[in-house]
């Protein structure tokens, strides 16, 4: 066990909605990742958070965005769901200034859009 | 940009076995970080091993051990003596030095029989 927690595990929504999945953090980790994986593909990463704010973000859209919170937990918020946007979210921690390479996976949250 | 790519989409090997996962990436960058992940069924991404680029030692991590050929840009996983238990899907991923994100590749679904 990581110590990394996500909610809800699985999540059924249809499309044009919106919805927030929750992570929360390691234990003493600062940093806060989060990657979407389609089925048969690697994960891919969204964005980082540090200290609450931005540090980082991959090739998606500004209808995903996120938040995180003094207690270093965060969420994830996806707006205007499209059929494309099911697959796996996965959060990760990690100790920036300290080997931001250890990262600590959740067991991600199941998103189905119909 | 960096690339990530698993050539293999799946594996299949007895128990007992020795087994050997291929990965190659692109990048410009001089340091960096490479990892194998591993992904069972409860879908939390599993740190296997971890490779320093710098490094010119092949990481080895009980029966786990890294062939890590930086000219080459290759990195492959071999595992010794296969148990059931390491069923799974095996990603590659890379990271620059500081960086803030994995680049995964496609995963290679490996299957140990008894």
């Amino acid at each position: 066990e990581t110590g990394v927690t996500q909610s809800p595990t699985h999540l059924i929504k249809t499309r044009g909605q919106q919805v927030t999945l929750r992570c929360s953090s390691q234990s003493g980790h600062n940093t806060v990742s989060w990657y979407q994986q389609a089925l048969g593909q690697g994960p891919q990463f969204i964005f980082q958070y540090y200290r609450e704010e931005e540090n980082g973000r991959g090739n998606f859209p500004p209808r995903f965005s996120g938040l995180q919170f003094p207690n270093y937990s965060s969420e994830l918020n996806v707006n205007a769901l499209e059929l494309d946007d099911s697959a796996l979210y996965l959060c990760a921690s990690s100790s920036w200034g300290g080997s931001n390479e250890k990262l600590f996976f959740g067991s991600g949250t199941q998103l189905s859009v119909l | 940009a960096q690339t990530v790519t698993q050539s293999q989409p799946e594996m299949s090997v007895q128990e007992a076995e020795t087994v050997t996962l291929s990965c190659t990436y692109d990048t410009s960058e001089n340091n960096y970080y490479l990892f194998w992940y591993k992904q069972p069924p409860s879908r939390q991404m599993i740190l296997v091993i971890r490779q320093e680029a710098y490094k010119q030692q092949n990481a080895t991590e009980n029966r786990f051990s890294v062939n890590f050929q930086k000219a080459a840009k290759s990195f492959s996983l071999k595992i010794s003596d296969s148990q059931l238990g390491d069923t799974a899907m095996y990603f590659c991923a890379f990271m620059k030095f500081f960086g803030q994100k994995l680049v995964f590749g496609q995963g290679t679904r490996l299957t140990i029989n008894p």
